[in-house]
């Protein structure tokens, strides 16, 4: 059963970037038809899709959001990583890293996420 | 960008009740839909994808329906571990959460 961690500063300070790490385990990042999401919420609101990451390295990104963020992979250290740059008080939130899996569909694929992490609280503040 | 809504945003119900959340997308996004339960404190859990796809292990009072720009998700006899809060999201165009329907105790 795969499961996934995400770790890194809880307090950051505006204008600064934002780095957080989803470790593995249970299972290898480079298996399988997956891909690795960044989702955030922040506090009493809803979600907010970050961006994903397939194992080949491509990427795709919120537009709202996509010219202050990079998702990576470490295949070495079996983790995926969010940088967002820039922050201000509004990316203030709970951050959720994720496991999502593509079903065959007629013309493309069902994506959706199934396993989560707990989620790491990061607040913007000086 | 496609853009979720729900309705209706809260709703009060008895352990029994049926209850059936909307979701509509402001185009047609076929069935490329999946609905997510979320407690309080606690990471979002898939239940349904694309559109009416029971996830493992998920019990089969939760069934889903719709495509094009309509779905709804329907809890045929809520139990108590039920309330929360529900999202639908898009997959066809990258991904867009709903506003979330919470659904506590009446």
């Amino acid at each position: 059963q795969v499961q996934l961690q995400e770790s890194g500063p809880g307090l950051v300070k505006p204008s600064q970037t934002l780095s957080l790490t989803c470790t593995v385990s249970g299972g290898s990042i480079s298996s399988g038809s997956y891909y690795w999401s960044w989702i955030r919420q922040p506090a009493g609101k809803g979600l907010e899709w970050i961006g994903r990451i397939y194992t080949s390295g491509s990427t795709n990104y919120n537009p709202s959001l996509k010219s202050r963020v990079t998702i990576s992979v470490d295949t070495s250290k079996n983790q995926f990583s969010l940088k967002l740059s820039s922050v201000t008080a509004a990316d203030t939130a709970v951050y959720y890293c994720a496991l999502g899996e593509l079903a065959p569909a007629a013309n493309y694929y069902y994506y959706y996420m199934d396993v989560w992490g707990k989620g790491t609280t990061v607040t913007v503040s000086s | 960008d496609i853009q979720m809504t729900q309705s209706p945003s809260s709703l009060s119900a008895s352990v029994g009740d049926r209850v059936t959340i909307t979701c509509r997308a402001s185009q047609s996004i076929s069935s490329y839909l999946n609905w997510y339960q979320q407690k309080p404190g606690k990471a979002p859990k898939l239940l349904i994808y694309a559109a009416s796809s029971l996830q493992s292990g998920v019990p089969s009072r939760f069934s889903g329906s719709g495509s094009g720009t309509d779905f709804t998700l329907t809890i045929s006899s809520l139990q108590p571990e039920d309330f929360a809060t529900y999202y639908c999201q898009q997959s066809y165009s990258t991904f867009t959460f709903g506003p979330g329907t919470k659904v506590d105790i009446k």
